[in-house]
């Protein structure tokens, strides 16, 4: 198993860009999730995904929107891209999302915006 | 709403002496508690969790964890450090029908 995947590792963007960041997983999860840290500020939730074409929104998704069209995927795009956003990203996936279940990390996109 | 403080930024110690990371919470039910540990440039890795019975929960890498329901505790502990633990570690808690929520972080050093 590859556990969760992401692309790309690292990105430089300009003010305005936009972007799709890419979070895969093989081991038949249903929830997922994506988010941000920033120092000092642990992980903040952006967006979930507690099955295939079932979304939400967490702690800080403004700026951010996601889709889960299939059980493995689930991208997170930026719609346009402002300083603020620069961050480390994670995308995690979870058996389901009720119970006592743990996350499974991806490796992290390192996004700079400016 | 759910809470997590991890109140030591920074935790020091040296090698081969035993080491405590802190976590308290605050939640509305009962909690599933979590530590997992993030190594530089990488994403975080689970280390342990509780979730009902033995308040000493055992996990990887010879770390362990003590729930405290009355002080609404779960501090990470190893009876003796390494080098190699030197990490970022993260508590979370999630009550059932819950998403995740992570403390700011606990940056440990074992200094050789």
């Amino acid at each position: 198993n590859a556990g969760v995947t992401q692309t790309p590792k690292f990105q430089v963007l300009k003010t305005g860009q936009s972007m799709t960041l890419q979070c895969a997983q093989d081991m038949n999860h249903e929830y997922m999730s994506w988010y941000r840290q920033d120092p000092g500020m642990g992980l903040r939730l952006i967006h979930y995904s507690v099955g295939a074409g079932i979304t939400d929104q967490g702690e800080v998704p403004n700026g951010y929107n996601v889709s889960r069209s299939t059980t493995e995927d689930f991208p997170l795009r930026l719609l346009s891209a402002a300083p603020s956003q620069t961050s480390v990203y994670f995308c995690a996936s979870s058996y389901a999302f009720a119970g006592s279940y743990e996350q499974y990390f991806g490796p992290g996109t390192r996004l700079t915006v400016t | 709403a759910q809470s997590v403080a991890q109140p030591e930024d920074q935790v020091n110690v040296a090698e081969g002496n035993p080491l405590t990371v802190k976590c308290t919470y605050s939640v509305s039910g009962n909690p599933y508690l979590f530590w997992y540990v993030q190594y530089p440039n990488r994403g975080l890795q689970f280390l342990l969790k509780y979730i009902t019975g033995d308040n000493l929960v055992k996990g990887s890498y010879g770390f362990e964890a003590e729930f405290n329901k009355s002080q609404t505790s779960f501090h990470l502990k190893k009876p003796s450090a390494l080098v190699s633990d030197s990490a970022l570690y993260f508590c979370a808690v999630r009550v059932y029908g819950q998403n995740f929520v992570f403390g700011p972080g606990t940056r440990l050093s074992v200094l050789p």
